[in-house]
């Protein structure tokens, strides 16, 4: 069974532009969860999917980050416009069954984001 | 003060070594514990869920102390493949999840 895949798995941007990251979860998986790990910091939560409904979004940083999830399959993370605070690496994850905490959530390799 | 507290070592130590990890966790609410294994720069895995009553998987015991919001992972006949940084990651919610991480541990095992 595939796991869950992101594109792309790097991204060099200059500050002002935009940059649309894509995760695909695992085949079934009603949960996706975006995450962040800037440089020296722990990997923080941004968001989370349900379907195609965002049930958290309070790690969202500001409103220049979009996260969408149409049909509740794949999801895409829009920033736009890109500042150098932005930099980092992208996880997506995604779990099967939401009403036990204790189910595992699956990583995605990241994309490693650069703003110059 | 940071909600889920590691030191982050490195920890160097010899193959066949016990290694022992701590971490601490600020909100008395969280729900559920876990050890996720990273390696660099790859994505984070689960290693083991920490329970109440401690649980134990081969060479990895892991151990929960809900009064002192303290949660440990010892890894015993360390490995050079045990190599790696591991996160301490804590849920608060009840129902779904929402992970919040430790910075990471990291331990390198020599030969």
């Amino acid at each position: 069974e595939a796991g869950v895949t992101q594109f792309p798995s790097h991204s060099v941007i200059e500050k002002g532009q935009t940059v649309t990251l894509r995760c695909d979860p695992i085949s079934g998986h009603d949960n996706l969860y975006w995450y962040r790990r800037v440089m020296g910091k722990e990997i923080k939560f941004l968001l989370h999917f349900v379907k195609e409904s965002k049930q958290d979004e309070s790690g969202m940083p500001n409103n220049r980050f979009l996260a969408e999830r149409t049909g509740g399959t794949y999801s895409t993370l829009k920033v736009q416009p890109a500042e150098l605070e932005d930099s980092g690496v992208y996880f997506c994850a995604s779990s099967q069954d939401q009403t036990d905490s204790y189910n595992e959530q699956f990583f995605g390799p990241g994309t490693r984001l650069t703003v110059l | 003060r940071k909600e889920v507290e590691q030191d982050p070592g490195p920890f160097n130590v010899p193959e066949g070594a016990t290694v022992a990890f701590n971490c601490t966790y600020s909100n008395s609410a969280s729900q559920s514990f876990f050890w996720y294994r990273q390696d660099c720069r790859k994505e984070p895995k689960l290693l083991m869920s920490v329970y109440s009553s401690g649980n134990e998987d081969g060479r990895f015991t892991a151990q929960l102390n809900r009064a002192s919001q303290y949660i440990s992972l010892l890894i015993r006949d360390s490995k050079l493949s045990d190599s790696a940084t591991y996160l301490c990651v804590v849920n608060l919610n009840s129902g779904y999840s929402t992970l919040t991480f430790g910075k990471g541990t990291m331990l390198l095992v020599s030969p």
